[in-house]
């Protein structure tokens, strides 16, 4: 089980937005701490989509946003292409367990 | 460019150790904290371990699943990560990636890990008799 709880599944429509959420606890997201977001794409390594809570990467495109609010996060993405099907985690750092931790991980299906 | 290549994954017998090794590339690694991230068939994403910096001295954690049982280590002149990994269980079975962090010596004070920027491909490691 892991400490940070996401869906286990969102689908959308081409062209559509959907969101993704992360709920976590008063020893990581809600003590403050920044939450990070990775794309995993079908049999390839996690790549850093969103950092510190709402920060694009270079090279990620502007569909993709998120935003964190207590000890919740959420990552949004706009215009929904075929490409973007794969699975989303969210990763913070929590200070009980005195390292980083990762959702579950959410799997995106493009309809 | 930037780049992390992990070797020693195999076989192994419950019970048994296993020693991964990352090698890092176009960036200074001993300067960055990293971790050891691992993802078990068709499962999630699993923090394992991590070094850092912390007030100019090596800092190490682990999750509680791996602790007493799997040491992380690294060798700066070799631009190497170390995951010594011994007393295997079947539910260690996984693809063990090597993971560079945005945190280094003089960048991050409290908590010395923020985000995983560079992803190896990783190393598959099963534990079956």
């Amino acid at each position: 089980q892991s400490v940070l709880t996401q869906p286990p599944s969102v689908s959308g429509a081409p062209g559509q937005r959907v969101t993704f959420s992360c709920t976590g606890s008063s020893s990581n997201i809600g003590a403050g701490y920044d939450v990070h977001w990775y794309q995993q794409l079908p049999g390839t390594a996690p790549k850093l989509l969103i950092y510190g809570n709402s920060n694009r990467p270079s090279g990620v495109p502007e569909r993709f946003s998120a935003s964190k609010s207590g000890t919740s996060a959420s990552l949004a993405i706009s215009g929904l292409q075929a490409e973007d099907e794969a699975d989303y985690y969210c990763q913070s750092y929590d200070t009980s367990l005195s390292g980083s931790v990762f959702g579950g991980g959410t799997k995106l299906t493009v309809l | 460019e930037v780049q992390l290549v992990e070797s020693g994954g195999g076989l192994v017998q419950p019970g048994r150790s296993l020693r991964l090794s990352c090698v890092a590339s176009g960036f200074s690694f001993g300067d960055f904290a990293m971790h050891w991230v691992r993802q078990a068939p068709g499962k999630g994403l699993e923090w394992v371990a991590g070094m850092s910096w912390s007030s100019g001295t090596t800092s190490i954690d682990y999750a509680d699943s791996v602790k007493g049982r799997f040491t992380i280590s690294r060798d700066s002149a070799k631009r190497s990560l170390f995951l010594q990994m011994s007393s295997l269980r079947a539910e260690d079975t996984a693809l063990y990636y090597c993971v560079k962090d945005f945190c280094s010596r003089t960048t991050c004070s409290s908590p010395t890990y923020y985000y995983m920027d560079v992803w190896g491909k990783g190393t598959m490691v099963t534990v079956s008799s």
